[in-house]
């Protein structure tokens, strides 16, 4: 069974800093998908950004960006020059490739990220 | 356009009762999920249906039962609603291998009293 693992419970960083999330992810598929998604306090869950186990760029989407290391399971989330709006709560997510599409995410339990202004 | 929509966004009830939440999406896609996030915020999925069919059905109780009248539509109907039930639900849509992820409803908080 797949498993991810968020180490960081809540962190704290003043407006402008860079953050940095941890994630780090077991499965035995050599293809899958990975996410991060974010929980602001109004409760949706909003896709940030995503990345293809088979592709070895990292994925950026603006202030987002990841460091995905395959060999060391680890997907973590970089986010530049933070803002007040990014206070939520950020989990990460694996889904393996196979399954026909049928398959759901298998979610890590959050980091609380509260930016300070 | 809301791209999944639940309804009710909060329900209380009291324990024995039954409910049932609705889901709707309008994106086309051809899978939908509910997940139920806990009071720790830990999400975990609960049913997956594809094409009208049942394809993951995690540990849950049997008093939980998806309902799904046509590719579009989900509904999630709890018998004999418990103390524990009490959580968000979450309905979620993907389209294919859910490549450009999953989209979400807004949840619905139950409160079981």
């Amino acid at each position: 069974a797949q498993t991810v693992t968020q180490s960081q419970p809540e962190m704290s960083v003043q407006e402008a800093e860079t953050v940095t999330l941890s994630c780090t992810y077991d499965t035995s598929e050599n293809n899958y998908y990975l996410f991060w998604y974010k929980q602001p306090p109004s409760r949706q869950m909003i896709l940030v950004i995503r990345q293809e186990a088979y592709k070895q760029q990292n994925a950026t989407e603006n202030r987002f960006s990841v460091n995905f290391q395959k060999a060391a399971k680890s997907f973590s989330l970089k986010i530049s020059d933070s803002q007040l709006g990014d206070t939520a709560m950020y989990f990460c997510a694996h889904r393996d490739f196979g399954g026909g599409g049928a398959d759901g995410l298998t979610f890590g339990k959050g980091t609380h990220l509260i930016i300070q202004p | 356009d809301t791209a999944v929509s639940q309804t009710p966004k909060y329900l209380v009830t009291q324990m024995g009762n039954d409910k049932s939440i609705k889901c709707e999406q309008n994106l086309g896609h051809d899978t939908m999920y509910w997940y139920k996030q806990d009071s720790k915020k830990f999400l975990k999925i609960m049913f997956s249906y594809n094409n009208k069919e049942l394809i993951i059905n995690e540990t849950v109780p049997n008093r939980f039962s998806p309902k799904s009248p046509d590719k579009a539509h989900l509904n999630l109907h709890i018998n004999s609603l418990e103390l524990g039930d009490s959580a968000v639900y979450f309905c979620a849509s993907s389209q294919g291998t859910a490549v450009y992820g999953y989209t979400f409803g807004s949840g619905t908080r139950l409160t079981v009293v």
